[in-house]
């Protein structure tokens, strides 16, 4: 079962649109929900994470809203950029020091 | 300041054989977790180390699967034997000790093929 479901998997921008992955999640005790970004040859690097008691976070072009009521969460990146060419992952876990749940990755190119 | 490292970045081993997977977290991190990637899939939780001991290990697929970490520092994932589905990327993180979410910074992975 499949905690954290997250769409599309792939997904082409142009230059200066904007690029929006969405996240549902299942499991309500869920505290954290933080984003990842993933180049070729590199780990994941947090991107940017909000908890329940908000409904937006912004910084910089990305901004994460969140609807605790419909258990969904999703990232926008405005003016995507070709630099902004990764995969991206939604993730969700815990209070405390807890392990990430993962969904399924998303990758994002961004086309001049 | 490093972050976290991996050794070795790629690893191709037959079916039936031993490989050790190696991680050093960044200095003074408590908190060292592993994390698998099969192709098309999540990256999936292995287990969680707060300095030596091991807190979590629910994630771990079988007894093949033995996890260490010495003296809190770095930490070895061994596979013994190695079987076809083992094939994907693992990924070491670490956070610091305490408070309630501490940032997760990831290694680059070791990417391993069994055949």
């Amino acid at each position: 079962q499949q905690q954290v479901k997250q769409s599309p998997q792939s997904l082409i921008v142009q230059k200066g649109g904007i690029s929006i992955i969405n996240c549902a999640y299942e499991n309500t005790a869920f505290d954290y929900f933080p984003w990842y970004q993933q180049f070729p040859g590199k780990g994941p690097a947090l991107l940017i994470a909000i908890r329940p008691d908000v409904s937006e976070k912004k910084e910089g072009r990305f901004t994460i809203s969140f609807n605790k009521s419909a258990k969904q969460f999703s990232l926008h990146i405005m003016d995507s950029q070709p630099g902004d060419s990764a995969t991206y992952f939604c993730a969700a876990c815990y209070e405390g020091n807890t392990p990430l749940v993962f969904g399924k990755g998303t990758r994002l190119s961004v086309i001049a | 300041e490093a972050g976290v490292t991996q050794f070795p970045s790629h690893s191709v081993i037959e079916k039936g054989q031993t490989v050790t997977l190696r991680c050093d977290p960044i200095s003074g991190h408590d908190n060292l977790y592993w994390y698998r990637r099969v192709m098309g899939k999540e990256i999936k939780f292995l287990l969680h180390f707060v300095k030596e001991s091991k807190q979590d290990e629910s994630g771990m697929p079988n007894n093949r699967f033995l996890a260490e970490r010495t003296g809190g520092t770095y930490s070895t994932l061994k596979v013994q034997p190695a079987e076809l589905e083992d094939s994907g990327v693992y990924f070491c993180a670490s956070s610091q000790g305490g408070g309630s979410y501490n940032e997760q910074f990831f290694g680059p992975g070791t990417r391993l093929t069994v055949l």
